[in-house]
This record gives C-alpha cells, structure tokens and sequence, in this order.
C-alpha cells in the first residue's frame, strides 16, 4: 500500500480558532511532510519530520505546529487560524535514500472564515 | 536564481496532438517527479524519473541528466488531460523539493 492518508478532506475553521490536521502513511518512511498550496503556487513545504526530528521552515516557523506520536501518523497543528491560512495541505512522505520518492495524500481543502 | 524553470507556461492544443512539457534544472539532480494538479489543488503522481525514460500509458518521461532536463511528453492528447502539470526537483543536498511553476495545458475538442 503506497497511499498516504489525510483527514478530514475538507475543514472549516474560525478565524482566531486552532485547526488540527492529520496524515497516516503505512508505507514504513522515515519522512513525513507538510505542505501548503494556494492556486497558481507551488507547493510551499511547511514543515517535515525525520524520523522524530522535527524541521521546520524559518519563515513558517511561528505559525505551524505538528506532532509525530509515531512512525505512521503525523499532525499539522494552526493555534489560531487566519484567513491567509485557507489553503490546500498537503501531506507527503519519503524513503531517506539516494533516490527518495515523496509519496503525496489527498490533500485537506482549509477554508477559514 | 530559479533553479527549476518549466516551460512553456500554458499550452493550447486540438485533442488528439501531442503535448511536450519540459523542465529545465541548474542544479545537481537527486530525483525528479511530475505530477497533474487537479483544480482543486491536490496532486496526483505521474512518474518518479531520476533519469531515463519511463511510461505509462499515453505518458512518458525522459530526465536527462547531463543535459540537465527532464520532459514530459503526452501522446494523442484529450480533453481530460487538461490542467496543470508540475514538476519536482529533489536535491542530493537536503530533503526539499524544488517546484517548476507549472504548465497549464488546455486541450480543446
């Protein structure tokens, strides 16, 4: 099974409200992946796990959260969401390796109002 | 500068043509992916290619690594194939993909 879970598929949120989204890979990968699309963007990452080791983006570091309980689930946490946080998530996950695939989800449609 | 330019940005066609999309990279390769955007804005995977020429179905991809390109070629084109197609650098260096700006094909009836 090479897919990547994603839930919910659509959330709407408060402006001033936390939103918790949440990715499930069962594909074993060491890295797991946050990113943010708008239209007519590239994919912005976020964030991403290795292994336990959290990375996060210097210029999102403020306003993104994301926990990894384990090696199959992580989460993208907003504490107070925004209006600029409405958005396309997506969540991906990679082999580390010389030739490392990034195997993406579904995606979470934010609309924040 | 960029490190990943994809061209042409749109691309206009009669169904049954055939489309090339190219992706041009100035740095060293790890791995280069595509992918089709569907309008709400998720990805669907079409080829992990880090080099050489993969296909499947009316798709194939060539990455060339020492010309420093990968394209993207669609056979008998179809007015389904419309969208937005993006490619992927992934970099020997760290983890991050670096996006091309996308390619909007349209292909007309």
């Amino acid at each position: 099974d090479t897919t990547v879970k994603q839930n919910p598929r659509y959330k709407l949120a408060r402006v001033g409200k936390p939103v918790n989204l949440i990715c499930s890979q069962t594909m074993n990968h060491d890295t797991m992946y946050w990113y943010q699309k708008k239209p007519n963007q590239a994919p912005k990452l976020l964030l991403f796990y290795y292994d336990k080791i959290l990375n996060r983006e210097a210029d999102t570091f403020e306003k993104f959260q994301s926990s990894r309980p384990n090696n199959s689930f992580c989460s993208l946490y907003i504490g107070s969401a925004g209006l600029e946080y409405s958005a396309m998530y997506l969540c991906a996950s990679s082999r580390v390796g010389l030739y490392a695939e990034q195997f993406f989800g579904p995606g979470t449609r934010l609309t924040v109002l | 500068g960029q490190q990943v330019q994809q061209s042409p940005a749109s691309l206009v066609l009669q169904e049954g043509e055939n489309a090339e999309l190219q992706c041009n990279f100035s740095t060293s390769l790890n791995s280069m992916q595509w992918f089709y955007q569907r309008p709400g804005g998720s990805l669907v995977s079409l080829f992990y290619n880090p080099s050489g020429t993969k296909h499947s179905g009316r798709l194939t991809s060539t990455t060339v690594i020492k010309e420093r390109r990968s394209s993207l070629h669609i056979s008998s084109s179809q007015t389904t194939d419309s969208g937005t197609y993006l490619c992927a650098l992934g970099l020997h260096s760290n983890y991050q993909l670096i996006w091309g700006s996308g390619t909007k094909l349209i292909i007309k009836p």
